[in-house]
């Protein structure tokens, strides 16, 4: 069962437009996500990450939202750059506090962003 | 570099075959975890260690597949009897027990089952 779901298996945009990546999640026990991104031949990097007493975190250029209502969240980057180009990984866990380790990863996106 | 370690990078096996990957942590995280990554796929959770003990294992880690760490450092997963569906990239993470909440990964071990 997919907990966490990336309906979007890819998304092209312009560089310097902005690019938005889109997560969906099914258990409502899900307290804390986080955003990974990953290079061929790489293993996932840490990108951005909110918990679920928030709504919105910026970091730079990426900006994670999240809808608990709906169960939905978003990343955006803005501008999009060349090198965003990878793959990006919605992740869910559930408890931070004490049990943060088991993440759940949706699909993955295939962002790319051309010049 | 002070990364999560991952040895060999990749692997060939024949069927039937036994193989182990081994990973070796950020040295001051306490958790280490064991993920898989199939084609087009996410990845997904087998196993953690917290210090030296496993504290939770995915139902996707069948009696082939045994994790060890030892000692609270590095770690070992082994698989027994290969079978091509075993074929995958297999994933290590280390965190702190406490502190901002994301996993370090590793570069993966590429497994293919001939």
């Amino acid at each position: 069962d997919q907990q966490v779901k990336q309906n979007s298996p890819s998304l092209s945009v312009q560089e310097g437009r902005i690019s938005i990546l889109n997560c969906d999640y099914t258990n409502s026990m899900f307290d804390y996500f986080l955003w990974y991104k990953k290079y061929p031949a790489e293993g996932p990097t840490f990108l951005i990450s909110i918990s679920s007493i928030k709504d919105k975190n910026e970091d730079g250029r990426f900006t994670v939202f999240l809808n608990k209502s709906a169960k939905h969240l978003s990343l955006h980057i803005v501008p999009s750059q060349p090198g965003d180009s990878a793959v990006y990984f919605c992740a869910a866990s559930v408890d931070r506090g004490s049990t943060l380790g088991r993440l759940y990863f949706g699909r993955g996106t295939q962002l790319t962003v051309w010049p | 570099d002070t990364g999560v370690s991952q040895n060999p990078r990749h692997k060939i096996t024949k069927r039937g075959q036994n193989v182990t990957f081994r990973c070796d942590p950020i040295s001051e995280h306490n958790r280490l975890y064991w993920y898989r990554q199939t084609l087009g796929q996410g990845p997904e959770f087998l196993t953690y260690f917290q210090n030296e003990a496993q504290l939770e294992k995915s139902r996707l880690l069948s009696d082939r597949f045994s994790a060890e760490r030892p000692k609270g450092s590095f770690s070992t997963l082994e698989i027994q009897r290969t079978e091509q569906g075993d074929s995958a990239m297999y994933l290590c993470a280390s965190s702190p027990t406490v502190g901002a909440g994301e996993l370090f990964f590793g570069e993966g071990s590429r497994l293919t089952v001939l």
